[in-house]
């Protein structure tokens, strides 16, 4: 069974700090996407990830993945509150046909 | 564009029973799948479908069907519903199941008595 863990589980931070929160497999995937979801709403497609090594960048927001497809990250510099949400990986297992979501990580910005 | 439509947006069931959870597309996507999400948690596949006439278990099927006779419909089936079952259910669809964007729909809330 395939386990994407995201961490930190949950982070709350002031407004102007810098953060990063992680996804970790034992898996390869051949592409990885972030998500970010608010309250009573569906996911949103924040970026996806195709070649290891690969960094993009979304305004504040940057997101790699790691060199061998197991792994990525999100930074965010100088947090703003509406960064506020739940923030979801998730890794495409394309021999299996599937897309396989990771735990989340919440995230709170105190202004 | 009505994208991803999900019904009903709310439910409550007595244990036993069954019901349906429709979800339609109307982006003519070929990859569809139902996930459910617990509170303050993230997403778990429950059954996928990479086109009409296919589908496929995910994580956790057990205790829920799909059927997918259509390109546009992917319907949820709860075939005796129990109080584990109690989640927020989110219908998504993409062009293929490859690095294509996931549209998802606004999730249906479903309270197990």
């Amino acid at each position: 069974t395939q386990l994407l863990e995201q961490s930190p589980q949950f982070l709350s931070i002031q407004e102007g700090e810098n953060l990063t929160v992680y996804c970790n497999s034992s898996s390869v995937f051949s592409s990885l996407q972030w998500y970010r979801q608010e309250p009573g709403e569906g996911p949103v497609l924040l970026v996806t990830v195709v070649t290891g090594g690969e960094v993009k960048k979304l305004k504040r927001l940057t997101f790699q993945f790691g060199d061998a497809r197991k792994d990525s990250s999100l930074h965010i510099t100088a947090a703003q509150p509406g960064d506020t949400g739940l923030y979801l990986c998730a890794g495409e297992n394309s021999s299996a046909s599937k897309i396989i979501f990771g735990s989340g990580t919440r995230l709170s910005i105190r202004p | 564009n009505a994208g991803v439509t999900q019904t009903p947006k709310f439910q409550v069931l007595k244990t036993g029973q069954s019901m349906t959870l429709q979800c339609a597309q109307d982006m003519n996507h070929e990859y569809m799948s139902w996930y459910r999400q617990d509170p303050g948690m993230g997403l778990r596949l429950i059954h996928y479908s990479v086109g009409a006439g296919i589908t496929d278990q995910g994580e956790v099927p057990n205790g829920y069907n799909v059927s997918r006779s259509t390109t546009e419909d992917f319907p949820l089936r709860l075939l005796s519903a129990a109080p584990s079952q109690t989640s927020v259910y989110f219908c998504a669809s993409s062009y293929r199941v490859d690095s294509s964007p996931q549209h998802f729909g606004d999730g249906t809330r479903l309270s197990i008595l």
